[in-house]
């Protein structure tokens, strides 16, 4: 079945604690990106990649960081999580271009931070 | 800039009633425009996408969104509600990019259906 996985699904930590929140995806697509969702502010993009070692920061980048070492797997990265980074995040993976470019979500990670 | 605004941030009807969200986006180009929903607790799901080939998309349980260029809008609508219908659902564009993907949504309407 074609999807995208993340993990944990929840995840309460403590300031300062470094986390990953990885992501996979079985469909080849190039392009991956990381999300946040907060109340009343719809999706917001925090990294993008469009290909394996090709990364670039989105609209709310800070705190963040992501690798992209394969094709398949766009892990994110806390160094020091803080309180203003409880949200709901998710991954979206898609092909690049042509008509079939929709973004393939993940099922969510639902953080929080104290 | 790419903007996306949904009039609505609540909207209730009854089950058997018609279903209107409203969308309304600025953009220089001519974008792509999508509706996702998200019910509770799950990802997003792609409900629908245009692309400037037909105005009136149609998607999936019964949906669909028309184009309107004049009046930049992009309102989704369903002739009769279903309870499961009821979640979020977030009005998304996407300018024309050569190869970048960004997604722009709106800030979403939450959808509650009532017996």
């Amino acid at each position: 079945e074609a999807q995208v996985t993340q993990n944990p699904r929840y995840l309460i930590t403590v300031t300062g604690k470094k986390l990953t929140v990885t992501c996979s995806q079985n469909m080849n697509h190039e392009y991956m990106s990381w999300y946040r969702q907060d109340p009343g502010l719809g999706l917001r993009q925090i990294y993008y990649s469009m290909n394996v070692e090709v990364t670039d920061k989105g609209d709310v980048p800070e705190g963040y960081k992501v690798s992209r070492k394969e094709k398949r797997n766009f892990p994110l990265i806390l160094e020091s999580p803080s309180p203003n980074q409880t949200s709901l995040y998710f991954c979206a993976s898609s092909l690049l271009g042509g008509t079939r470019d929709e973004q393939y979500f993940g099922p969510g990670t639902r953080l929080t931070v104290t | 800039a790419q903007s996306v605004t949904q009039l609505d941030s609540h909207v209730s009807v009854s089950e058997g009633t018609p279903v209107l969200l409203r969308c309304n986006y600025s953009s220089s180009y001519s974008p792509s425009l999508f509706w996702y929903v998200q019910h509770p607790n799950k990802g997003l799901q792609l409900l629908l996408k245009y692309t400037s080939a037909a105005t009136l998309v149609k998607g999936i349980n019964g949906f669909e969104a028309e184009f309107k260029k004049s009046e930049t809008s992009f309102h989704l609508t369903k002739p009769s509600a279903h309870m499961s219908d009821a979640a979020e659902y977030f009005c998304v564009v996407k300018p024309p990019s050569g190869g970048y993907n960004k997604l722009i949504f709106g800030a979403g309407t939450r959808l509650a259906v009532h017996p």
